[in-house]
């Protein structure tokens, strides 16, 4: 949705870092979320980060939360072929913590 | 059952029919999303459920998308006198109300001939 923007493609050659930007802009945002989408699949959640965290990490993923920029970062490190995906910036808010997904930023990981 | 379970998972369908779009959520949980993504696009939001109830219908596209939910469990998305441009395919996905991590159905692969 246009509440949550990411930008819609990154290529990045194997074995170097990714970073995908997310922004947000709804400050009660409560969780914020990173899915992954591989081809002719559903989204799989990746990771995810509640609002008063500014960063978690699980094995090659970061995440970085900016809650004063409301700016959200997902770090792969050593990318392989295997993270070529679509992959979902989602928040949730409210008093029913309704989700709301970015556009999706496509990677491909090129050797 | 163990997770979201979306039927059919193809459908083929000639212009001017009638489709219908089932989703199974998983037990107990309260919220119900539908989503469409047409090839190579994001996620396009159409309708969210918390029980019976759609606190938030924008996202239909027309007159001709419907959806129900009955007994906090089961959804149905209707589209009426389908358009080629309709073909996608139609996630649904469920949640708790309680930490809200959705968890997605693989999905309908609309294609409107």
């Amino acid at each position: 949705g246009e509440d949550v923007e990411q930008s819609l493609f990154l290529s990045v050659r194997e074995g170097d870092s990714s970073v995908i930007n997310c922004t947000y802009t709804d400050s009660s945002s409560t969780y914020l979320y990173w899915y992954k989408q591989e081809p002719g699949a559903g989204l799989q959640l990746l990771t995810y980060i509640f609002s008063n965290m500014d960063m978690k990490q699980d094995q090659r993923l970061t995440v970085l939360l900016n809650k004063k920029d409301k700016h959200l970062s997902l770090r792969i490190a050593d990318t392989q072929t295997g993270d070529s995906a679509i992959y979902f910036c989602a928040e949730s808010r409210g008093e029913d913590y309704k989700l709301s997904f970015g556009a999706g930023t496509t990677v491909t990981v090129r050797a | 059952g163990a997770g979201v379970s979306q039927s059919p998972s193809n459908k083929v369908t000639e212009k001017g029919k009638d489709v219908e779009l089932r989703c199974d959520p998983i037990s107990g949980h309260t919220a119900l999303y539908w989503y469409r993504q047409s090839l190579g696009q994001g996620l396009e939001f159409l309708i969210y459920f918390q029980g019976n109830s759609a606190p938030d219908k924008s996202g239909l596209p027309s007159d001709r998308f419907s959806a129900e939910r009955t007994g906090g469990s089961v959804s149905t998305l209707t589209i009426q006198r389908t358009q080629q441009e309709d073909s996608a395919v139609y996630l649904c996905a469920s949640s708790t109300r309680i930490r809200s991590e959705a968890f997605f159905g693989q999905g309908t692969r609309l294609t409107v001939v």
